[in-house]
């Protein structure tokens, strides 16, 4: 089944380290997008690749970094420069229909920084 | 000011009961999408709509491109409707694909 995946459901990390939250998708999408969503709030986002080997920062890029080597692969990580990583994270793919992009999203990864 | 607003923040409603939850936005669109996100956190896409009116199944989506404004209703509301409805919307003049969201609503149905 075609379908984007994120994983782990949960991560846990210590303040100061590093992490890296994984996204795939075997839908062949071109684009693909990190959110963030904290309570209360609505989805903000991180950083968005239209094609491979080109991103571009989102609304609150800082302290966070991604790669786009490969069209199924999108890894986030997060960096000890983001003031407050807890945070639940969604990665999603979109495909141009008839001009109007289609987004899909993954279960999402909570993190939660000790 | 934010740019999507919805209405209500919170609503509770017994089961059976006509749901209405209603996004307004205050940019150009190009569509506009209706979001379903369950307590576990997974986000399902349920409508996407640049004119007139969806139906699915109980769920209905409409706008009105004039008013800057959309509704989705949910008919013979259930308990396993209790979620957090999100709207968003493509900006017509932001880059291509990037959705901008409102809130959420969070619904409870009770038995």
């Amino acid at each position: 089944d075609g379908g984007i995946t994120q994983s782990p459901k949960y991560l846990f990390r210590k303040e100061g380290q590093n992490v890296t939250l994984s996204c795939e998708q075997n839908l062949n999408h071109d684009a693909m997008y990190w959110y963030r969503q904290d309570p209360g709030q609505g989805l903000r986002l991180i950083y968005y690749s239209q094609i491979v080997n080109d991103f571009q920062k989102g609304d609150i890029a800082e302290g966070y970094s991604v790669s786009r080597e490969k069209k199924e692969s999108f890894p986030l990580t997060v960096t000890s420069a983001q003031k407050n990583p807890t945070a639940f994270y969604l990665c999603a793919s979109s495909i141009d229909r008839e001009g109007l992009q289609t987004q899909y999203f993954g279960p999402g990864t909570r993190l939660l920084v000790l | 000011k934010n740019e999507v607003e919805q209405s209500p923040q919170n609503l509770t409603a017994q089961e059976g009961e006509f749901i209405t939850i209603n996004c307004s936005y205050s940019v150009g669109i190009s569509a506009l999408h209706w979001l379903q996100q369950h307590p576990g956190g997974g986000i399902v896409s349920l409508f996407m709509l640049s004119s007139g009116k969806k139906k699915h199944g109980r769920l209905i989506a409409t706008i009105n491109i004039q008013e800057k404004h959309s509704s989705l209703h949910i008919t013979a509301s259930h308990p396993r409707d209790s979620a957090v409805y999100i709207c968003a919307v493509e900006d017509y003049g932001g880059s291509q694909g990037n959705l901008i969201f409102g809130k959420g609503t969070k619904l409870s149905v009770k038995p």
